[in-house]
């Protein structure tokens, strides 16, 4: 089976200020993807990163994120958090296996983003 | 493009009632998702769907819970005799097997008192 660990359950950050989200996995399988999906409040999650290439950095909407699999991580990383970047953040490994193709989620960690 | 469409959006029941969602996949996706998500707790997967083959349904508690996708389109996810823990958001997502992303639903929020 795999896991994926997110350690802090609230970031809280000033505005203008850079943010890291931490995120690692343990995982047998070998065909594997990563994930960030972001939910802000009564809505669907949506995907924000996704990457399966080793060191390669991943980017969008200001967000950025490097798979390591020599260290088993994918921390989501933000150079200048906004106010509107608060909301629940979650990690998750896609088995693609065989075909595979299901999602196994942190816990999540709240950004908050404070002026 | 519409997205993925889940009812009812919340419902409350007493302990023993049973209960149904509903989940309408974007159009095409061939995969179908349904999570549980917990108060404070990341989703996890209940089961899922290629087409209308379970392809894993090892998380699903099976004495109380069912879930059908007869056509390969819709699917519904059946609580029997509800309990407090199941208490929960219930969401469904959707995806093109070829690609690995998942669209999800905006959730079916249940409370069992």
């Amino acid at each position: 089976g795999d896991s994926v660990t997110q350690t802090e359950g609230l970031v809280t950050v000033t505005e203008g200020l850079p943010v890291k989200l931490n995120c690692t996995y343990q995982t047998t399988y070998l065909t594997i993807a990563f994930f960030w999906y972001v939910q802000y409040l009564n809505e669907a999650p949506q995907v924000l990163l996704k990457s399966s290439t080793d060191n390669k950095r991943t980017e969008h909407q200001g967000f950025h994120a490097t798979l390591h699999k020599s260290s088993s991580s994918f921390h989501l990383q933000k150079s200048s958090a906004q106010l509107s970047d608060s909301a629940l953040y979650y990690c998750a490994l896609s088995d693609l296996t065989g075909g595979n193709n299901k999602l196994t989620f942190g816990q999540g960690t709240v950004l908050s983003v404070i002026p | 493009e519409a997205g993925v469409t889940q009812s009812p959006r919340y419902a409350v029941l007493q302990e023993g009632q049973a209960v149904s969602f509903w989940c309408d996949p974007i159009s095409g996706h061939d995969t179908l998702y349904w999570y549980q998500q917990p108060r404070d707790q990341g989703p996890q997967l209940l089961v899922y769907f290629r087409d209308e083959a379970v392809i894993d349904n090892s998380q699903l508690p099976s004495d109380r819970f069912s879930a059908v996708r007869p056509k390969g389109t819709n699917s519904t996810l059946k609580i029997q005799s509800a309990k407090q823990g199941d208490t929960a958001t219930y969401l469904c997502a959707s995806s093109l097997n070829s690609g690995n992303t998942l669209y999800f639903g905006e959730g079916s929020r249940l409370i069992v008192v």
